[in-house]
């Protein structure tokens, strides 16, 4: 089955730094990669997904990038601000089940 | 994005009591739903995947007996702990998946479970 590694598991920035997170998978066939924010007590929250079919997806200041290639995938936060502090999980998949990371722990210091 | 409720929100029972925790997509056709156990500090961990009007497929080590599904219908899953014990305590999530060719899937609000 599929494999997700995540790292780094903790990541501390001051505010208005960028933040990264970088996926790997082990599933040449998974083809849809989302990025879930999930705050203390709360849901998971889908913030952005990349498909297969695409390097790259921007929506304000996150952004994803997909290396089919090398089976990896980041995460990046511009301009970080102090609600963006969070767990955040990547997951991949065919049209299937989701396998989750085992998350990052993001912390902006303002 | 899509809305999916999920009741109760937190639940004491007594161990050996049964609970049933309902998830319900509210303004879409859910095909699948999920449902995951999350632990503090962890990851979500699938425990089994609900398609509507047939049997789950759960996950390996989730006892089927033990964690019921049925998915009933297109907007409604319940899972039900049957003989609750205290290590069976912890956060349940539900999440649903519109039909295909979609892949999002929405989660609930979560089900704090205590056992006591």
């Amino acid at each position: 089955g599929e494999n997700v590694e995540q790292h780094p598991s903790t990541l501390s920035v001051q505010e208005g730094d960028s933040a990264v997170i970088k996926c790997t998978y082990s599933d040449s066939a998974s083809n849809y990669f989302p990025w879930y924010k999930q705050e203390l007590g709360k849901r998971p929250q889908l913030i952005i997904d990349i498909r297969s079919n695409v390097g790259e997806k921007k929506d304000q200041r996150i952004a994803v990038t997909l290396n089919k290639t090398a089976k990896h995938f980041s995460l990046h936060i511009t301009e970080t601000q102090p609600e963006d502090s969070a767990v955040y999980f990547c997951a991949a998949s065919g049209y299937s089940t989701l396998t989750f990371g085992k998350g990052t722990m993001l912390l902006v210091s303002p | 994005g899509a809305v999916v409720s999920q009741h109760p929100s937190r639940v004491i029972c007594k161990s050996g009591t049964s609970v049933k925790i309902e998830c319900r997509s509210l303004d879409f056709q859910a095909t699948t739903m999920f449902w995951y156990r999350q632990f503090p500090k962890q990851s979500l961990m699938l425990m089994a995947t609900s398609n509507e009007g047939s049997k789950a497929t759960y996950e390996q080590g989730v006892e089927k007996d033990k964690f019921l599904i049925n998915h009933a219908s297109l907007t409604l899953s319940t899972l039900t702990v049957t003989s609750a014990h205290p290590e069976d305590s912890s956060f349940y999530i539900c999440s649903a998946r519109n039909r295909p060719p979609s892949y999002e899937q929405y989660f609930g609000p979560g089900t704090r479970l205590t056992v006591t």
